[in-house]
């Protein structure tokens, strides 16, 4: 079974600082896919960034990047220029490969970030 | 195009009640998936379904059951509900094409909560 652990329950950051959430996952898969999603008070999930496994290069979305570490099985986001509107909690997600069949999200507990003006 | 929509947003039920969470798909998808989000947790899988039929499950038992329908509207049916299924449950639809799963659009939710 696969597992994403988030080590960080709570982060802030000042505006227009740069932070990086931490997400470790374990699997015995190859192919497979990492996500971030964003939930803010609204409660609905907002995707933010998804990495496929197979890909080297690291995913980009404006201001937020991925430092995706296969061998390590690390998938840190960093938002750079932080907004008041980033705050919300910040999800890691996994996916095993779409040819796998029934391929369910497994999250993460989550990191509360707080942007602070 | 119009997003997932779920109903009611919040609901209060008793012990030993049932109840029925509705979510309306994102226009063109075909795929529905439920998740429950305890409070201070991440979302876990209750299950999928695809074309009108259950095509996964998570770690739930029977009483959670559920159904899409030709529209591709869905229901999450809970009976006998317990005071640990004081959760949001979470809607995601998405369009599957040949088999491949697309991206998952979510709702927001329904906060149940189990006296």
């Amino acid at each position: 079974a696969q597992t994403v652990t988030q080590s960080q329950p709570e982060m802030s950051v000042q505006e227009a600082e740069t932070v990086t959430l931490s997400c470790t996952y374990d699997t015995s898969e190859n192919n497979y896919y990492l996500f971030w999603y964003k939930q803010p008070p609204s409660r609905q999930m907002i995707l933010v960034i998804r990495q496929e496994a197979y890909k080297q290069q690291n995913a980009t979305e404006n201001r937020f990047s991925v430092n995706f570490q296969k061998a390590a099985k690390s998938f840190s986001l960093k938002i750079s220029d932080s907004q008041l509107g980033d705050t919300a909690m910040y999800f890691c997600a996994f996916m095993k490969g779409w040819n796998s069949g029934n391929t369910p999200l497994v999250f993460g507990k989550g990191t509360r970030l707080s942007v602070i003006a | 195009e119009t997003g997932v929509t779920q109903s009611p947003t919040h609901l209060i039920k008793t012990r030993g009640q049932q109840v029925t969470l509705r979510c309306s798909s994102q226009s063109g998808h075909n795929t529905v998936s439920w998740y429950q989000q305890a409070l201070g947790q991440g979302p876990q899988f209750i299950f999928q379904y695809y074309r009108e039929e259950e095509n996964g499950r998570g770690n739930f038992p029977p009483r959670f059951s559920g159904l899409q329908f030709p529209n591709y509207s869905s229901e999450l049916n809970v009976n006998a509900l317990e005071l640990d299924d004081s959760a949001l449950y979470l809607c995601a639809s998405s369009l599957s094409l040949a088999g491949v799963p697309g991206e998952l659009f979510f709702g927001e939710g329904s906060r149940l909560t189990v006296l």
